[in-house]
């Protein structure tokens, strides 16, 4: 149980065009979904949170104009990068936390989905 | 943005050999959690630590929480090939917000 799925696995496009990311959690539905991205050969930095039905939070310095952030259900969330730039190459990995109330310790826990390459050209 | 600091920033171990690695914070998490990830892949919870001075074991790895709550330890015992990978450490602040490690990178020589 407990799965996060992420679609495309990878994705090379066009520099200025917009790219989106789908995050579903598979077998639970959840409250927040997180957005992270990692440079190559560095940690997972969060981007934002994003709750169901509300607007995204996010973290400073990441712009809200450019990474819409869109939890229009408890099972998806999705990340559109707008006017890609070779800059914004990056791995995006989302995470899903188990709607509040669920039984057991999964309520606690962040479940990662297996994350997607973006490659702008 | 915020990250604790792991060391050793990477480490090659024999096949057999034990490991050990730490997260450091100058900040208080109240949860702190240890992941490894795979190339290409998102990270996959190893364990989970929910109260200062805790010591879990999950099969080889065993993790404490430190009594201060600004460290954490992972041991890996008997270290095998598919061990290798990168391990991260992750803090949890306030309700659910994790912040990750800079990360430990392992290679273990068969």
């Amino acid at each position: 149980g407990a799965v996060v799925s992420q679609h495309p696995s990878w994705v090379i496009c066009k520099s200025g065009t917009s790219v989106k990311i789908e995050c579903r959690s598979l077998d639970f539905q959840a409250t927040t979904m997180f957005w992270y991205r990692q440079f190559p050969k560095q940690s997972l930095m969060l981007m934002a949170t994003s709750n169901e039905g509300s607007k995204a939070t996010y973290e400073q310095g990441v712009e809200k104009d450019k990474f819409l952030i869109n939890h229009a259900s408890l099972t998806l969330s999705t990340l559109t990068v707008t006017s890609a730039h070779p800059e914004d190459s990056s791995f995006y990995i989302c995470s899903a936390r188990p709607e509040t109330g669920t039984s057991g310790d999964l309520w606690n826990e962040q479940f990662f989905g297996p994350g997607t390459r973006l490659t702008v050209l | 943005g915020q990250q604790l600091n792991q060391s050793p920033q990477s480490m090659f171990i024999q096949e057999g050999e034990d490991v050990s690695m730490n997260c450091t914070s100058s900040s208080i998490f109240n949860t702190w959690l240890w992941y490894k990830q795979d190339p290409g892949e998102g990270p996959v919870l190893l364990i989970a630590l929910y109260k200062a001075g805790e010591l879990t074991s999950n099969g080889r790895l065993t993790a404490q929480f430190g009594i201060t709550r600004k460290d954490s330890f992972l041991n890996i015992s008997a270290s095998i090939p598919s061990d290798v990978g990168i391990y991260f450490c992750a803090g949890q602040i306030g309700t659910y917000k994790y912040i990750f490690g800079t990360g430990t990178r392992l290679k273990v020589l068969a």
